[in-house]
């Protein structure tokens, strides 16, 4: 019930592309969707990240795709960077609750 | 924006010593904080959570005794590996939340623990 599954685990792109990553969670009680940002040796940095009562939300080139009545929830980087080379997160929340995160991709954007 | 921030960022202990990680929140009042570990190439793994004034939840499988926690204000929490050993070793993690806010969660920038 608390479990987020992520893939792909990883994922190497070209610069100018596409990045995908899927999220799928179980428990429909959810109500915060984020993804976090983490490069080696830091720790994450929130991205972006959506409430289940809207279907998309944009901010520069990252998208968050939610999917309420298949329980997925996807991020898309666009116009990919090499600078995103990072291992994303995606988490889901209960509110007053603690994170559940995924088990992350790492991305590696090729110049 | 809020901020969080963790001391030391990397740390080498001689086993059987104790070693104290500290994360402040520098700009807003933290009522709740989080303590994660995380193994190379592997998601984080929340060990505890920490509420100013009280004695922190342990996960499951996470010695109490071991990795103290404290949280004696708003602003500051610390965990304190004890009688590290070099099992020990790991990336650790604190993350914090925003009074009053249900969604903020502020990750401190980890601490690299190498128990030698």
């Amino acid at each position: 019930q608390q479990q987020v599954k992520q893939s792909p685990q990883s994922l190497i792109v070209q610069k100018g592309g596409i990045s995908i990553i899927n999220c799928a969670y179980e428990n429909t009680a959810f109500d915060y969707f984020p993804w976090y940002q983490q490069f080696p040796g830091k720790g994450p940095a929130l991205l972006i990240a959506i409430r289940p009562d809207v279907s998309e939300k944009k901010e520069g080139r990252f998208t968050i795709s939610f999917n309420k009545s298949a329980k997925q929830f996807s991020l898309h980087i666009m116009d990919s960077q090499p600078g995103d080379s990072a291992t994303y997160f995606c988490a889901a929340m209960l509110s007053g609750s603690r994170l559940t995160f995924g088990e992350g991709t790492q991305l590696t954007v090729n110049p | 924006g809020a901020v969080v921030s963790q001391h030391p960022s990397w740390v080498i202990c001689k086993s059987g010593t104790s070693v104290k990680i500290e994360c402040r929140s520098l700009d807003f009042q933290a009522t709740t904080m989080f303590w994660y570990r995380q193994f190379p190439k592997q998601s984080l793994m929340l060990m505890a959570t920490s509420n100013e004034g009280s004695k922190a939840t342990y996960e499951q499988g996470v010695e109490k005794d071991k990795f103290l926690i404290n949280h004696a204000s708003l602003t500051l929490s610390t965990l304190t590996v004890t009688s590290a050993h070099p099992e020990d070793s790991s990336f650790y993690i604190c993350s914090a939340t925003h009074l009053g806010t249900n969604y903020g969660y502020t990750f401190g920038s980890g601490t690299r623990l190498t128990v030698v």
